[in-house]
């Protein structure tokens, strides 16, 4: 089991308001992901960061933006939630230096927003 | 884009049987690399093959690349009911690129 953490698991909020969805990870990896899937659905890459101070946006375009100040620690935040950002959240982590970009998952964040 | 498809979209099979699940590409990549997630949660690495490798085995896992055809493909022999779950390709290309995850096949193993 990957020591990879995703909080809150689930959550269910109003139209508008402010999210932060938090993943950490206690291998040291320098990078990060961030996905959105829909259920049954292929992933799409939201955001990604290849270590402290460095944060790219992926192929999904997204109202989301996200910070990367420690290592460990990679939180998404949504300023205005709104029903189409209902979906699964999922974060991942890599091993630095291979080049081989293995990736290791936490549980998910599953978002509803009303 | 170099995003894997995999083929079929879902698949259904009994207890003790073989699954195969195909995964196509488009350009030139580093590795391909086959992933599991069950129901609601997130992806289990499973098994990584390099361009320069043909066959790889891992447990009950059997992969293939043919580079030349830009195609992978995993079987999953003596399946279990608990082997039910999707499984999608990625792809890793060149330099400091992220991985692209394919569609993903369900597969269904009826016990």
């Amino acid at each position: 089991e990957a020591d990879i953490y995703q909080t809150p698991r689930y959550l269910v909020i109003g139209t508008g308001k402010k999210i932060t969805l938090e993943c950490s990870q206690t291998m040291g990896h320098d990078k990060m992901y961030w996905y959105q899937q829909d259920p049954g659905m292929e992933l799409h890459l939201i955001h990604y960061s290849y270590g402290v101070n460095s944060t790219e946006k992926g192929d999904l375009s997204s109202e989301s933006t996200v910070s990367r100040i420690r290592t460990e620690h990679f939180p998404l935040t949504l300023e205005s939630a709104r029903p189409s950002h209902t979906s699964q959240y999922l974060c991942a982590s890599s091993i630095p230096g291979t080049g081989n970009n293995e990736q290791f998952f936490g549980p998910g964040t599953r978002l509803t927003v009303l | 884009s170099q995003q894997g498809e995999e083929d079929p979209q879902a698949l259904s099979i009994q207890e003790g049987e073989n699954a195969t699940m195909n995964c196509s590409y488009k350009t030139s990549i580093n590795n391909l690399q086959w992933y599991r997630q069950n129901s609601g949660r997130g992806l289990v690495h499973l098994i990584l093959i390099r361009s320069n490798e043909r066959e790889k085995h891992s447990g009950r896992l059997r992969v293939t690349l043919d580079t030349s055809k830009k195609s992978s493909s995993l079987l999953i022999t003596a399946s279990r009911a608990a082997d039910t779950a999707s499984y999608f390709c990625a792809t890793k290309g060149s330099g400091n690129t992220p991985l692209v995850f394919g569609k993903g096949t369900r597969l269904s193993v009826i016990a």
